[in-house]
């Protein structure tokens, strides 16, 4: 059974840089077309994707935070990373990782996801 | 890109059938059979109901289920039951090869 599980600071500052990092368990991060994913959600409003990672290294963003995004992958730990600099109040959310079933041709969607982290920017 | 259509809530009796509807443009919804319907019950992980436009992983229940017309992709569910009570959110591959979510509706079982 595959496991993910969120990690990292719950404030963080104005200006400053959010960091998180998802740690896979009960499977390989290299193995099958899995693509991980960063999902987040504010309160009172939706879900909202911020982006994918391949093992591969390659990166998909979603467009409104691509200036702000970096996603990582570290497979010798198992774990895939987020990194969203000059922060406001705005992303204030709850911050899911998630697997991303698919490939060419096919797509199943986030089948797997963590539990999520709440983080809170504040000065 | 902007987020998908849902209505912000939708409510029936037990035993019921509801409908929730999910539209989009022919860049996302339109153009691609990877619809996928979550359901999240707050304070809880989100769960994978229907993938593919209407395609259910292995167990959940055949009283969910998906379908797409033009931009707009839809998820039924019959026979409602209290545990149902959630928010459902849909999601679309798009042309610029990323992810959108649907703005979420709430379902309430009355």
């Amino acid at each position: 059974q595959v496991q993910l599980q969120e990690s990292g600071p719950g404030l963080v500052k104005p200006s400053q840089t959010l960091s998180l990092t998802c740690t896979v368990s009960g499977g390989s991060i290299s193995s099958g077309s899995y693509y991980w994913s960063w999902i987040r959600q504010p309160a009172g409003k939706g879900l909202e994707w911020i982006g994918r990672i391949y093992t591969s290294g390659s990166t998909n963003y979603n467009p409104s935070l691509k200036s702000r995004v970096t996603i990582s992958v570290d497979t010798s730990k198992n774990q895939f990373s987020l990194k969203l600099s000059s922060v406001t109040a705005a992303d204030t959310a709850v911050y899911y990782c998630a697997r991303e079933a698919g490939g060419s041709g096919w797509y199943v969607g986030f089948d797997y996801w963590g539990q999520g982290t709440l983080v809170t920017v504040s000065s | 890109q902007s987020a998908l259509t849902q209505p912000a809530s939708v409510s029936g009796s037990p035993g019921q059938s509801i409908t929730i509807s999910c539209t989009g443009t022919s860049s996302d919804v339109g153009g691609y059979n990877y619809v996928s319907w979550y359901q999240h019950h707050p304070g809880k992980a989100p769960k994978l109901m229907i993938y593919d436009v209407s395609n259910r992983p292995s167990g959940v229940s055949n009283r969910f289920s998906g379908s797409k017309s033009g931009n707009t992709a839809s998820l039924t569910i019959s026979g409602l039951q209290a545990e149902d009570e959630a928010d459902y959110y849909c999601s679309s591959y798009t042309s610029s090869s990323t992810q959108v979510f649907g703005g979420g509706t709430k379902l309430t079982v009355l």
